[in-house]
């Protein structure tokens, strides 16, 4: 009930084109679900976030969709670039008493010039 | 402002040494918690430290610990190091902790043990 399952593990796009990752949870009392995103030798760097209120939010290229019946999210990148090209985690954020994040196992992500 | 510190960024250990990974947060932040990133396993959360306190824990050996001092800044030590502890291990800091509030990773310490 505490995991986070991301889909694809890995994802070829060409440049311009759309980038879909899919993100899926169990436990309803997640109420926090960020999107990070981590190039070679980097930490994770938030990219974009949602809370389960809202169905859709966008930020410049990148937009995510929530959809909480299907307890199911994603994160499209529009008109994807080489420079896009990480590796993406879904996360969710629980409050138990304290709090911590539980992230999918990633999406490694190249865009082809 | 400096983003979270971690020290050091790379070190190659012994099966059955220890090792102490130390953290400095973002100035203002009091949440810092710890993760071990692996190829197959993602991100697997380590624990949560407020104000000097253990607040959460996830499901790693005692071998692991870790403590936060008064000025926020972490430290985390593995003991009795084995093969399988060879990691990317991330700090991320956070102004209170709690849902919704950002955190903020570091660079990571990478962690190889022979």
């Amino acid at each position: 009930q505490q995991q986070v399952k991301q889909s694809p593990q890995s994802l070829i796009v060409q440049k311009g084109g759309i980038s879909i990752i899919n993100c899926a949870y169990e436990n309803t009392a997640f109420d926090y679900f960020p999107w990070y995103q981590q190039f070679p030798g980097k930490g994770p760097a938030l990219l974009i976030a949602i809370r389960p209120d809202v169905s859709e939010k966008k930020e410049g290229r990148f937009t995510i969709s929530f959809n909480k019946s299907a307890k199911q999210f994603s994160l499209h990148i529009m008109d994807s670039q080489p420079g896009d090209s990480a590796t993406y985690f879904c996360a969710a954020s629980i409050r138990t008493g304290t709090y911590k994040y539980i992230f999918g196992t990633g999406t490694r992500l190249k865009v082809l010039a | 402002k400096a983003g979270v510190t971690q020290t050091p960024r790379y070190l190659i250990k012994t099966r059955g040494q220890q090792v102490t990974l130390s953290c400095s947060p973002i100035s203002g932040h009091r949440s810092v918690s710890w993760y071990q990133q692996t190829p197959g396993q993602g991100l697997q959360f380590l624990f949560e430290y407020f104000s000097e306190t253990q607040r959460n824990k996830g499901n790693f050996p005692g071998r692991f610990s870790g403590r936060q001092f008064s000025n926020s800044r972490s430290e985390m030590n593995v003991s009795t190091l084995e093969l399988g502890d060879s990691a990317l291990y991330l700090c991320a800091s956070s102004l209170m902790g709690g849902s919704g509030n950002t955190i903020y990773f570091g660079e990571g310490s990478w962690l190889t043990v022979v």
